[in-house]
C-alpha cells in the first residue's frame, strides 16, 4: 500500500508566476490536511479537505491560495503570483474516514523556492 | 492558543548514549500530544502519542510521559542507535482537527 505521495517533491518558481502542488492520499484515504514548514518553523496547519469539501480552512492565508479535493484525482494546493515569502515546504497528510484525526499519514514534502 | 516549543537543534550523540529531547506546550484544554520522526527524504512518521495526563507513549525504545503539571512531553531513548538519526517533532492536537507543531530537533548519532 502506497503511503502519501506529493508532488513535484521539489519546484522553482519566480515571482509572480503560478505554483501547483499534488497530494495523492493513501488508497482509501477520503481527508486530506495541508501544512506549511517556514524555514525555521515548525508545521503550521493551513486546510482541511474532504472529498469535494473544504471543512476547515482557517489556516490559509485569505489572498493567493486557494486548495481542492475534487471527487476523482489528488488534491491540489495552488499559490498564485508567489512571492519570496512563500518559499517552504508544504506537507500534505491523509486519513481515512471514520477514525481519529489523530490518525495522519504524511506524505514527503513538497519544497517551493521562489526565486 | 496552543503552541509547542521544543529544544533546539541540531544535537550529536555518539551510539549507545541517552536521549532527551524536551518538549513543553501551552494549550487550552486537555491536547493529545505526540511525537512525530522525518527520516532523510520521507514524509513524518508517527512516533508516540498520549491523549491524557500522566499517560506514557512508547514505541521503538523512545518514550515519553504527559506531564500537565509541567506542561511537557519530553523524548527519551535510553541507548541510541545510529538508524535513529533524523528530525523528531513534537505536537498537540487540541480539539478540532488542527496539530500544532515545534520546530523541530534533528538528531545525528555517530558510531
Amino acid at each position: 500500500n502506497a503511503g502519501v505521495m506529493q508532488n513535484p517533491r521539489h519546484l522553482v518558481r519566480r515571482r509572480g508566476q503560478e505554483a501547483r502542488l499534488r497530494c495523492s492520499p493513501m488508497k482509501g484515504h477520503s481527508h486530506v490536511y495541508w501544512y506549511r514548514q517556514l524555514p525555521e518553523e515548525g508545521l503550521k496547519f493551513m486546510v482541511y479537505l474532504q472529498k469535494e469539501n473544504i471543512i476547515d480552512e482557517s489556516g490559509m492565508p485569505k489572498e493567493r491560495f486557494s486548495a481542492e479535493f475534487p471527487k476523482e484525482g489528488p488534491s491540489i494546493l495552488r499559490i498564485q503570483q508567489v512571492v519570496r515569502g512563500d518559499s517552504a515546504a508544504y506537507f500534505c497528510a491523509s486519513s481515512p474516514a471514520g477514525v481519529s484525526p489523530d490518525t495522519q499519514y504524511f506524505g514527503p514534502g513538497t519544497r517551493l523556492t521562489v526565486l | 492558543g496552543n503552541s509547542v516549543t521544543q529544544m533546539e537543534g541540531p544535537v550529536t550523540l555518539s551510539e549507545e548514549a541517552f536521549l532527551t529531547i524536551n518538549c513543553t506546550y501551552t494549550a487550552t484544554g486537555y491536547p493529545s500530544l505526540f511525537w512525530y520522526v522525518q527520516y532523510p527524504g520521507e514524509g513524518l512518521q508517527l512516533l508516540l502519542k498520549a491523549t491524557k495526563a500522566d499517560d506514557k507513549g512508547s514505541n521503538k525504545g523512545f518514550e515519553a510521559t504527559y506531564r500537565k503539571e509541567t506542561t511537557s512531553f519530553h523524548l527519551e531513548k535510553g541507548s541510541v542507535q545510529v538508524s535513529d538519526s533524523a528530525v523528531y517533532f513534537c505536537a498537540l492536537r487540541n480539539t478540532g482537527n488542527q496539530f500544532y507543531f515545534g520546530t523541530g530537533t534533528s538528531l545525528t548519532v555517530i558510531p
